[in-house]
């Protein structure tokens, strides 16, 4: 089954830990992004990456940082200096990076911070 | 600024009574306009994709439209098991692919 695979399902941080969240996809999509889903807002995007080793700031890239050394993951790190970490953090991919192109979306990891 | 408002917030309605959701949007410039699914605690399930004022697209019981401001999401007779959040998000002529998303439409359908 070809699709996007986030893990784990459930997180839970310290303060003042770092975290890995994991996003793999098996499309053969060139784009893949980060989104956080907050309750009563929109989907924001952190951060994207159009092509392997290469990746861009989204809106809201503070305080997380990634890396894409391979076309098939895409893993966030959540950092220490996120100050409100707490969400359900979204991972998806598109087959090229152009605008108009379908992004499609894993099942999501949800984050909390005790 | 590109922004994308979805109303109603929230809507209840029986199972067979039909409706439609509202998705309107100021963009600069418009790639596409996409419709998703959500279920609690789920990723967003991609149902359509709409490029061009006057499209048309259905999939079971939805049928999306668009306008050079809006779309409207059309569910006819509905059933309990359509019951979810509806997000729209837009495309704009950015040079790349950011998506700008409303806020959803909690669909509530009750036998």
């Amino acid at each position: 089954d070809g699709g996007i695979t986030q893990s784990p399902k459930y997180l839970f941080r310290k303060e003042g830990q770092n975290v890995t969240l994991s996003c793999e996809q098996n499309l053969n999509h060139d784009a893949m992004y980060w989104y956080r889903q907050d309750p009563g807002q929109g989907l924001r995007l952190i951060y994207y990456s159009q092509i392997v080793n290469d990746f861009q700031k989204g809106d809201i890239a503070e305080g997380y940082s990634v890396s894409r050394e391979k076309k098939e993951s895409f893993p966030l790190t959540v950092t220490s200096a996120q100050k409100n970490p707490t969400a359900f953090y979204l991972c998806a991919s598109s087959q090229a990076p152009q605008g108009g192109d379908t992004q499609y979306f894993g099942p999501g990891t949800r984050l909390t911070v005790l | 600024e590109d922004q994308v408002t979805q109303s109603p917030e929230a809507l209840r309605l029986q199972e067979g009574e039909s409706s439609s959701l509202n998705c309107s949007y100021t963009v600069s410039g418009l790639r596409g306009l996409f419709w998703y699914r959500q279920d609690p605690g789920k990723g967003p399930e991609f149902l359509f994709t709409l490029y061009s004022a006057g499209e048309e697209k259905e999939k079971e019981r939805l049928k999306a439209t668009l306008t050079k401001k809006e779309s409207f999401l059309h569910i006819t007779a509905p059933k309990p098991e359509d019951s979810a959040t509806y997000l729209c998000a837009v495309c704009p002529n950015t040079g790349f692919q950011k998506l700008v998303f409303g806020t959803g439409t909690r669909l509530l359908v009750s036998p």
